[in-house]
């Protein structure tokens, strides 16, 4: 099955700083890829939806100054926390589906963000 | 409102015990997926489900799709505690083209006490 990378796995920074998450895919070109959010215990939250070469397209109540997304090639997304609070820690989960009907999502292991 | 209710939200049961996890929506799917997640990693696939009335048999979890692609159905045999986990219910609305997006349940939380 394709393969999804992220990194880092964690992540501890200070309140104000910026922090940015990297997925990949490593066997496959992914042409769109996908942002979730996950508090413990709980499910996957869609933050938004990107596809290589284009803008992403956040859902309804996420800040797009606050998570930046970039799919700048088939294979990297990266997703950058700005100004972090203690309020954004969480365990944030990419996905990535590739062309050609390519139906099926592959997920990513996860980053757990820590905001002190 | 939620788009994909999921229950039980959590389950505890002894070994050996079966179970079953409910996906229900108002809305028509064209497909649904099941997903499997344990702490601190990201989902795994288990299935996934295209046909109205479908079922379909993984070892010991049976999945079934509903008649007209609004409900889902898992049911484990024999739990073991290998079997505890996250289980996802996930819908997709659209089909073909780029429309990708799974709209998640809230999860069953199991443990399967040995």
């Amino acid at each position: 099955g394709a393969v999804v990378s992220q990194h880092p796995s964690w992540v501890i920074c200070k309140s104000g700083t910026s922090v940015k998450i990297e997925c990949r895919s490593l066997d496959f070109q992914a042409t769109t890829m996908f942002w979730y959010r996950q508090f413990p215990k709980q499910s996957l939250m869609l933050m938004a939806t990107s596809n290589e070469g284009s803008k992403a397209t956040y859902e309804q109540g996420v800040e797009k100054d606050k998570f930046l997304i970039n799919h700048a090639s088939l294979t990297l997304s990266t997703l950058t926390v700005t100004s972090a609070h203690p309020e954004d820690s969480s365990f944030y989960i990419c996905s990535a589906t590739g062309a050609g009907g390519y139906n099926e999502q592959f997920f990513g292991p996860g980053t757990r963000l820590t905001v002190l | 409102t939620q788009l994909l209710e999921q229950s039980p939200q959590f389950l505890s049961i002894q070994e050996g015990e079966n179970l079953t996890v409910y996906c229900n929506s108002s809305s028509v799917f064209s497909s649904l997926q099941w997903y499997r997640q344990e702490p601190g990693e990201g989902p795994v696939l288990l299935v996934t489900v295209v046909t109205g009335g479908e079922v379909k048999k993984l070892k010991r979890l049976t999945f079934q799709f509903g008649d007209a692609r609004k409900d889902s159905s898992l049911h484990i045999t024999a739990a073991q505690p290998g079997d505890t986990g996250l289980y996802l219910c996930a819908g997709r609305m659209g089909s073909g083209g780029s429309n990708y997006k799974l709209t998640f349940g809230k999860g069953t939380l199991l443990t399967v006490n040995p």
